[in-house]
């Protein structure tokens, strides 16, 4: 079954504590994205990535890592979380940015900072 | 930044009315798409208009788009109560780089069927 896999689905985190998200897909896709949805703000995109190695910010990268090493993982890294970072976190993946296709969303992480 | 802008924020209809989402843009897009989300899940997509499409259909989901009037509507016929959910359009416009299109939501649709 084509999926997009995110893990943990539910965290729950002390300000500071060093913390990954993972997300993994199965379907070969090139494109690789982070969102975070906060009520009345919709979905913002954290971080991006077309490729292997290669990675840029979206509109909201401040206090996010992510590496791309392989095809089918994009993990988020929280390097020092912050209470605003509390928020429900979405993966998702596209065949191939730049044609006429649609997203793959994961089940989303819920993280809270505390 | 966010690029699309659903209207209105929240719709309560009876089962078998048919309801009608809008949603604005402000920059040319590629395409615009159209997700569902159930409460606290991941998105799911329904459809995606070109910008060179006016209308489509796919089952009850009929979707328009206006360019010239930067807006589009998506309209979901004979709704049952499993049609609760947010709805949120997405477009994808070429970024300033040029080296990929991004895909910009806006903040969502609360639509509640009720039976």
């Amino acid at each position: 079954e084509a999926q997009v896999t995110q893990n943990p689905r539910y965290l729950i985190t002390v300000t500071g504590k060093k913390l990954t998200v993972t997300c993994s897909q199965n379907m070969n896709h090139e494109y690789m994205s982070w969102y975070r949805q906060d009520p009345g703000l919709g979905l913002r995109q954290i971080y991006y990535s077309m490729n292997v190695e290669v990675t840029d910010k979206g509109d909201v990268p401040e206090g996010y890592k992510v590496s791309r090493k392989e095809k089918r993982n994009f993990p988020l890294i929280l390097e020092s979380p912050s209470p605003n970072q509390t928020s429900l976190y979405f993966c998702a993946s596209t065949f191939r940015q730049g044609v006429n296709t649609e997203a793959f969303f994961g089940q989303g992480t819920r993280l809270t900072v505390v | 930044s966010q690029q699309g802008e659903e209207d209105p924020q929240a719709l309560s209809i009876q089962e078998g009315e048919n309801a009608t989402m809008n949603c604005s843009y402000k920059t040319s897009i590629n395409n615009l798409q159209w997700y569902r989300q159930n409460s606290g899940r991941g998105l799911v997509h329904l459809i995606l208009i070109r910008s060179n499409e006016r209308e489509k259909h796919s089952g009850r989901l009929r979707v328009t788009l206006d360019t010239s009037k930067k807006s589009s509507s998506l309209l979901i016929t004979a709704s049952r109560a499993a049609d609760t959910a947010s709805y949120f359009c997405a477009t994808q416009h070429r970024i300033s780089s040029g080296s990929a299109r991004q895909l910009t939501f806006g903040s969502g649709t609360q639509l509640t069927v009720l039976p």
